[in-house]
């Protein structure tokens, strides 16, 4: 059974740093692609990043790019997001997903096939 | 950025009943479009990718369409378990976008 669960979420003051964990079982980590959505309260799902199988390519929207950073470690099952100069806007549950790997003959599709529960960051002073 | 314009925001209906919820993509996505639901307090479940592909283990009543930029999910014979949010999303390319979400009320 796949399984993701995240870790490392709390409050913190506008500024400061953060660094989220998601441990992942049930599935050969190393072979997926991984990802972080957020949703901030009572609102939509916001894409925050998405790394490749072997951690060499990384992807972000530009409302987080140059202060969250993903990694992973695969020896672990592990995804990481290290995130820096946290906003009041940064406030949300952070979900780890995983990236389906649907081949259509031309390219992969990059759903979301697995989420984990979710943990919450409050950016706040 | 590829905007996913969701409607309707809320809807309500009655058990037994068919609904549909729409997406309009501002740009050509192909068929790189997934539909999620979510439950109060839960992460989002996938049901639908690929735009019509539905995912193992969600009820045949659940469907997906496409007609040009218009993305459907269309829900036969509405039970009680299908109360929640659902959202449309676009990985055709990045930054991936959501829909505003729909959330689903059943009489």
């Amino acid at each position: 059974e796949v399984q993701l669960v995240e870790s490392g979420g709390g409050l913190v003051q506008p500024g400061r740093s953060l660094k989220l964990s998601c441990a992942a079982s049930g599935f050969t980590f190393s072979n997926y692609y991984m990802a972080w959505v957020r949703q901030a309260p009572k609102k939509g799902l916001e894409w925050v990043a998405t790394i490749s199988t072997s951690g060499s390519r990384t992807y972000y929207p530009d409302s987080v790019k140059g202060r969250f950073t993903i990694s992973r470690d695969n020896a672990k099952s592990s995804l990481y997001l290290q995130m820096n100069s946290l906003k009041s806007e940064d406030t949300a549950t952070y979900y780890c997903a995983r990236h389906g790997n649907y081949y259509d003959g031309t390219y992969y599709h990059w759903y979301f096939d697995f989420w984990g529960p979710g943990t919450m960051v409050t950016v706040s002073s | 950025d590829i905007q996913m314009t969701q409607s309707p925001s809320s809807m309500s209906a009655s058990l037994g009943d068919t609904v549909t919820i729409t997406c309009l993509a501002s740009q050509d996505i192909g068929n790189y479009l997934s539909w999620y639901q979510q439950k109060p307090g839960k992460s989002p479940k996938l049901m639908i990718y690929g735009a019509t592909n539905l995912e193992d283990g969600v009820p045949s009543r659940f469907s997906g369409s496409r007609s040009g930029s218009d993305y459907s999910l269309t829900i036969n014979s509405l039970g009680y378990d299908d109360e929640g949010i659902y959202h449309c999303h676009q990985y055709y390319e990045y930054p991936f976008t959501f829909g505003s979400g729909t959330k689903l009320e059943i009489k």
